[in-house]
């Protein structure tokens, strides 16, 4: 089964500087799907940005960027910039490339702080 | 085509009484899926439908938990015989590439 690993339950960086959310997954498949969502308090959940296995490039979304390390099964998120608006919960999510598997396996979250 | 939406946001239930929540999807998903989250964790899957075939349902659901999509459109979550330990927040979200979620319908057993 997948396992998701979110090492860090809290984070904190000062606005306008970079923050790394770190996660790490276990899987024996080769082609899957890994995720990032945004979770602020008292509202629903948004995707971040999305990572194909099969893609060498990280995927890159404005103010938002991954890490991803195949081998080592690493998918960090780097947000630059932080705002205020960015602070929120931060799920890493697996889901299988098998075209017949639905769900997704969610790490803990990350609670990240933004200070002003 | 507003996103995803559930009904209600809030439900507060007396233990052993039967609960229903709807959610409604984003017309052009196929795929529906429902969630469990609880304070600090990350959401926990419970069942998921292509269309209006139910494809998966989690070993964590009991035989109190049932889910219906009824012609692939909205969906249903009902538990029956509502325990304390069924509190959390139920989430619904629908998806082409990743997930569209709704706001959730927080239960509260007591």
């Amino acid at each position: 089964a997948q396992t998701v690993t979110q090492s860090q339950p809290e984070m904190s960086v000062q606005e306008a500087e970079t923050v790394t959310l770190s996660c790490t997954y276990d899987t024996s498949e080769s082609d899957y799907y890994l995720f990032w969502y945004k979770q602020p308090p008292s509202r629903q959940m948004i995707l971040v940005i999305r990572q194909e296995a099969y893609k060498q490039q990280n995927a890159t979304e404005n103010r938002f960027s991954v890490n991803f390390q195949k081998a080592a099964k690493s998918f960090s998120l780097k947000i630059s910039d932080s705002q205020l608006g960015d602070a929120a919960m931060y799920f890493c999510a697996y889901r299988s490339g098998n075209t017949n598997a639905g769900k997704s396996t969610f790490g803990d979250g990350t609670t990240l702080t933004v200070k002003p | 085509d507003t996103g995803v939406s559930q009904d209600p946001r809030h439900k507060i239930t007396k233990r052993g009484q039967n609960v229903t929540f709807r959610c409604d999807p984003i017309s052009e998903h196929n795929r529906l899926y429902w969630y469990r989250q609880t304070l600090g964790q990350g959401p926990e899957f419970l069942t998921y439908f292509q269309n209006e075939a139910q494809l998966e349902k989690s070993r964590l659901l009991s035989d109190r938990f049932s889910a219906e999509r009824p012609k692939g459109s909205f969906s249903t979550l009902e538990i029956q015989r509502t325990e304390q330990g069924d509190s959390a927040m139920y989430l619904c979200a629908s998806s082409s590439y990743g997930y569209t979620f709704g706001s959730g319908t927080r239960l509260t057993v007591v």
